[in-house]
């Protein structure tokens, strides 16, 4: 079984500055996929960005990167120079096919 | 818009009435998934399809619950003898998986279907 750990129900961080999102996993599978998602107030799943099992480097896309580190099962999002855009709740989720989500964290960003 | 749409975006039923929900993928996406999300909660996996074909239903998936994605395009999801326990966002998510390719292909959602039973 997989499962996901987000370990922070909510943060609030000033705009412009980075912040990182913790999240845990646990698997049996040798290859799956870490990823995430964020969901504004209207409900919508976004997807973020992805990183693979076999991935050798972390992940980047634009103002979000991956902290992957595979020996401690962690996969830290990190938003560089936040946004008030930014404020939503983020989500991490593996699949080795369909996905597992975590219990989500809730970014506020203050003006 | 070339994305994943659901209809209809919200739906409010009596206890004990039956609803249906559609979901349309992306057009090339020969997967299709359906998810749960209760309030506070990250959603939880119902079913997915690959064509026409349903692979998984979880245990969530009661008997009340059936899904079909008759041609391979869009899919449906209808609820029987609806319960106060059912209300939830009800998400639909395309992938476009490669045979014999990679094994974690990404999943794009729709804006949900909100559903309240009174």
């Amino acid at each position: 079984a997989q499962k996901i750990t987000q370990t922070q129900p909510g943060m609030f961080v000033q705009e412009k500055e980075a912040v990182t999102l913790d999240c845990t996993y646990d698997t049996s599978d040798p290859s799956y996929g870490l990823f995430w998602y964020k969901q504004p107030s209207s409900g919508e799943m976004i997807f973020l960005i992805y990183q693979g099992s076999y991935d050798q480097q972390n992940a980047t896309e634009g103002r979000y990167s991956l902290n992957f580190q595979k020996a401690r099962k962690s996969a830290n999002l990190v938003i560089s120079a936040s946004q008030l855009g930014d404020s939503a709740m983020y989500f991490c989720a593996m699949s080795s096919e369909k996905l597992t989500f975590g219990t989500g964290t809730r970014l506020t960003i203050i003006p | 818009d070339t994305g994943v749409s659901q209809n209809p975006r919200h739906k409010i039923t009596k206890r004990g009435q039956n609803v249906t929900f559609r979901c349309d993928p992306i057009s090339e996406h020969n997967r299709l998934y359906w998810y749960r999300q209760t309030l506070g909660q990250g959603p939880e996996f119902l079913t997915y399809f690959q064509n026409e074909a349903q692979l998984e239903k979880s245990r969530l998936l009661s008997d009340r619950f059936s899904a079909e994605r008759p041609k391979g395009s869009f899919s449906t999801l209808e609820i029987q003898r609806t319960e106060q326990g059912d209300s939830a966002m009800y998400l639909c998510a395309s992938s476009l998986w490669a045979l014999g390719g990679q094994r974690t292909d990404t999943q794009y959602f729709g804006p949900g279907t909100r559903l309240t039973v009174l």
